[in-house]
């Protein structure tokens, strides 16, 4: 099993729609994650961190279910803005406190 | 302005001709890396640095060096570079208590 695993997609959804992407990590010590944005081969972005008890920022709701091993990135009201590739990133995977592990990402594109 | 910088962000070269991509953070971050980002595979870690004269692989070191002997600069070396490492490379700092971690913007290297 991967380190961490993302459905790639793509996703094509229309404006105003709600998306969900998941990712599972395969290694149950591990301690922090997040979701970042990438748009068009730039560099990577933090979009927010995932906490245990779950987060929300604006249109953009993050999930941890550490016993199923997987965070969850949910957009609501999809905005033409929001097309990029959205990776998840778990720290601690692999046997390093500091290490980051990167997801493959998930291409989502949002359609007027 | 806090950043990552990275030259060149564009290089063409040959194989076998030593080249050096340079990375440096004005954010006084302990913790640096090098990925790169190629189709299908994500970001893979190439190197990475705890602090000024402490190095270690990442996932794919192989045609790699680095140096760390100033804490706001890490260099990518890569002394006779073959086709198969062009890529897309990212440096990347952050704080050791820092979670969050802030990218360049990338160097498109190409290895004729």
């Amino acid at each position: 099993r991967k380190e961490v695993e993302q459905d790639p997609g793509p996703f094509n959804v229309p404006e105003g729609a709600t998306v969900a992407f998941n990712c599972t990590y395969s290694n149950s010590a591990s301690q922090s994650f997040f979701w970042y944005r990438q748009d068009c081969r730039k560099e990577p972005k933090l979009l927010m961190s995932v906490y245990s008890s779950g987060n929300e920022d604006g249109r953009f709701t993050a999930q941890l279910n550490r016993a199923s091993q997987y965070i969850s990135l949910l957009i609501r009201d999809s905005k033409l803005s929001d097309s990029a590739t959205y990776l998840c990133v778990v720290i601690g995977s692999g046997g390093s406190n500091y290490k980051l592990t990167f997801g493959k990402g998930t291409l989502l594109t949002v359609n007027p | 302005e806090a950043q990552v910088t990275q030259n060149p962000r564009y290089l063409i070269t040959v194989t076998g001709k030593k080249l050096t991509v340079t990375c440096s953070q004005n954010m006084n971050h302990e913790y640096m890396s090098w990925y790169r980002q190629d189709p299908g595979l994500g970001l893979r870690q190439i190197y990475y640095s705890m602090n000024v004269e402490v190095t270690d692989k990442g996932d794919v070191p192989e045609g790699y060096k680095v140096s760390r002997k100033e804490k706001r600069n890490f260099p990518l070396i890569l002394e006779s570079p073959s086709p198969n490492q062009t890529s897309l490379y990212f440096c990347a700092s952050r704080g050791l208590a820092a979670l969050g971690q802030f990218f360049g913007p990338g160097t498109r290297l190409t290895v004729l």
